[in-house]
């Protein structure tokens, strides 16, 4: 089963508007990552949140990060068509005697020129 | 700076065959894992390496095995491909345990017929 799931599963909007995703999760973490995939190529590391962390900026990236609501939201602003990709969620989750990374499904952001 | 390096790209099987994807990182990473992506399911963990030597099931380990002879290289082998292992597969590493961002390589397009 999935451990973070973002919301919505696909989101359309000009260049120049915002776009927020939202992810929510089941169990305790130690930590949030974002990840961006452009069509055909693999996920890139875009920012990282502790969970003893509420709010992290990196450039037009803000990541906030409610432990209590178990939620997580990613918010590009002024957005550009090259930010067109899909944006997944990551958290920790131990098992097996190791810390792994669980994804969710993705939200699938289109920026229209 | 190589990163990380799946080969092959793309990959076309006829139920029962059998092949092994390889990836290889310069980073001197220690962990490494392999995922299959499929539409809407996002991401699942297949299996993962804490170090040279070692492999240990993730998520979805059943019809594949993995070797890990190599710090740099993780291979993964499908022994009789069937169907449903028709998906994109990425291999990813981290200096450290899951909570360490991954460094992704660019996948392989598998299709089992």
């Amino acid at each position: 089963s999935q451990q973070g799931e973002e919301d919505p599963q696909a989101l359309s909007i000009q260049e120049g508007e915002n776009a927020t995703m939202n992810c929510s999760y089941k169990t305790s973490i130690n930590n949030l990552q974002w990840y961006r995939q452009n069509s055909g190529r693999g996920l890139v590391h875009l920012i990282l949140i502790r969970s003893n962390e509420r709010e992290k900026h990196s450039g037009r990236l803000r990541v906030t990060l409610d432990t209590s609501k178990k939620s997580s939201s990613l918010l590009i602003t002024a957005s550009r068509a090259a930010d067109t990709a899909s944006y997944f969620c990551a958290t920790d989750a131990f098992s097996g005697g190791y810390n792994k990374l669980i994804f969710g499904a993705g939200t699938r952001l289109a920026v229209h020129p | 700076n190589a990163g990380v390096t799946q080969t092959p790209k793309f990959r076309v099987l006829k139920t029962g065959q059998s092949m092994t994807l390889l990836c290889a990182q310069d980073m001197n990473h220690e962990y490494m894992y392999w995922y299959r992506q499929d539409p809407g399911m996002g991401l699942r963990l297949i299996h993962y390496s804490v170090g040279e030597g070692t492999t240990a099931k993730g998520e979805v380990p059943d019809g594949y095995n993995v070797s890990r002879l190599k710090k740099q290289n993780f291979l993964l082998g499908l022994e009789s491909a069937a169907p449903s292992q028709t998906s994109v597969y990425f291999c990813a590493s981290s200096k450290g345990q899951g909570g360490e961002k991954l460094f992704f390589g660019s996948g392989t397009q598998l299709s089992v017929l």
